[in-house]
């Protein structure tokens, strides 16, 4: 499809185990976000990604989590040593240009991680 | 820091019933105002948006105000459709990369 595509749509692991999310942005969007929902919460940003370098990686809670974007397209977020509160679901969204102040976000379904 | 407050749901209404979720802001600047939806198994979708103060952005018979001197961007709708049950959440940004988002109000409408 053309949207935001996201997998896998459901990972339960558990405490302390590796975790990867992959997001496939809409074609030629060069600016991909990753946020956090937490149950009965808002998305919270996570990072972003202009192209293929992190533009602002402040809002990743601790050195647990990282993100990359080689090829400037499809994004991989990264859990090491997962913890019961790492548990939500995680977003990804992708924008024509990084001006979000003007522009609309594309989001993905999300992929609910549930560590046990 | 910046943030977004809006009502606490669930909101209950029934068919044709007229609709407000409030939404009021904390900002530094001169954000832009959004109103996202997601119905029941779909992502985050775009409802509709403002840019500058007394602006009025609507979309599928919704509709929101920016209010500067209330700093607030409540939704609206005359006549609400079963269809319409989702979760609802207000917005901001103030230039840079970075969304702030309410916490989000589901809404019922019963037939």
């Amino acid at each position: 499809g053309a949207g935001v595509s996201q997998t896998p749509s459901n990972k339960v692991t558990e405490k302390g185990k590796y975790v990867e999310l992959r997001c496939d942005p809409i074609s030629g969007h060069t600016a991909l976000y990753w946020y956090r929902q937490s149950l009965g919460q808002g998305p919270e940003f996570l990072i972003y990604f202009q192209g293929t370098g992190a533009a602002d990686d402040s809002g990743l809670p601790n050195d647990r989590f990282f993100a990359v974007r080689p090829e400037g397209s499809v994004s991989t977020l990264k859990i090491q040593r997962t913890e019961r509160g790492d548990s939500a679901v995680y977003l990804c969204a992708s924008s024509a240009t990084g001006a979000t102040n003007t522009g609309e976000l594309f989001f993905g379904e999300g992929s609910r991680l549930t560590v046990l | 820091g910046d943030s977004v407050t809006q009502m606490e749901g669930p909101v209950t209404l029934s068919e044709e019933a007229f609709l407000t979720i409030n939404c009021t802001y904390t900002a530094t600047g001169y954000p832009s105002l959004f109103w996202y939806v997601q119905y029941p198994g779909e992502g985050l979708q775009l409802l509709l948006k403002a840019t500058k103060a007394d602006d009025k952005g609507s979309n599928k018979g919704f509709e929101a105000t920016y209010r500067k001197e209330t700093t607030s961007f409540h939704l609206e709708k005359g006549s609400v459709q079963v269809s319409d049950s989702a979760v609802y959440f207000c917005a901001l940004n103030t230039g840079g990369f970075k969304t702030i988002f309410g916490a989000g109000t589901r809404l019922f409408v019963k037939a």
